[in-house]
């Protein structure tokens, strides 16, 4: 258990709709990423939160969008949704360097 | 922008040795992370190098040479449940972690 929680862990739904996942960093950590891995395929990162500020933006989609709040867990808001997003949409945390994947949260959409 | 290469696959019988080497090209290298990953599973972190030289934990070794940019993930003693994806990724200055495609390592008995 990497003490990283996301929520749901399953999410199925359809083209055209909008879906927000959840994530809860480790105690103590302040930075969050979030990272989309379609089927066989690499780890693509998306964005990087520190301590409430978006710091690092990668290949992240403008119909996507992220936040950090006080509290320091993440949302990640996906909208306008495609057949091409469904994937497993991870985030970590980290504090020192090495970052702490949570389980996951695996999209369909339909 | 990083881009990483590792081969795409390795099959070894229990209790071998394997390398899993990683090319890099990148600007702004900080450092290189090596993750395992199983199927369905989240990765999880196995090592980091910033530094040149051969980093030891347990069966698993991880070498750094930042002139050549290039790593390796060495596995030792593999037993079945070494069987997963293995990912090198490149830590960067702008606080980014861009990760290669992933090594599938198997493990037969």
């Amino acid at each position: 258990d990497s003490g990283v929680t996301q929520t749901p862990k399953h999410l199925i739904t359809a083209t055209g709709q909008r879906v927000t996942l959840r994530c809860s960093p480790r105690s103590g950590d302040l930075s969050v990423y979030w990272y989309q891995q379609s089927l066989d395929q690499g780890l693509q990162f998306l964005i990087q939160y520190y301590n409430g500020e978006e710091r690092a933006k990668g290949n992240i989609l403008e119909r996507f969008s992220a936040q950090q709040f006080p509290d320091l867990h993440s949302e990640l808001n996906l909208s306008s949704l495609e057949l091409g997003d469904s994937a497993l949409y991870f985030c970590a945390s980290s504090s020192s360097g090495e970052q702490y994947f949570g389980p996951g949260t695996r999209l369909t959409v339909t | 922008g990083q881009s990483l290469e590792q081969p795409s696959e390795v099959t070894a019988v229990e209790g071998a040795i394997v390398q899993i080497n990683c090319t890099y090209q990148t600007s702004g290298f900080y450092g290189l992370s090596w993750y395992q990953q199983h199927d369905g599973g989240a990765p999880t972190f196995l090592s980091y190098n910033a530094l040149d030289g051969l980093e030891e934990t347990g069966r698993f070794s991880s070498f750094l040479s930042r002139s050549d940019s290039y790593g390796y993930l060495l596995l030792q003693e593999l037993q079945m449940k070494d069987s997963a994806s293995y990912f090198c990724a490149v830590r960067t200055a702008d606080y980014k972690l861009s990760f290669g495609a992933g090594t599938t390592v198997t493990v037969r008995a």
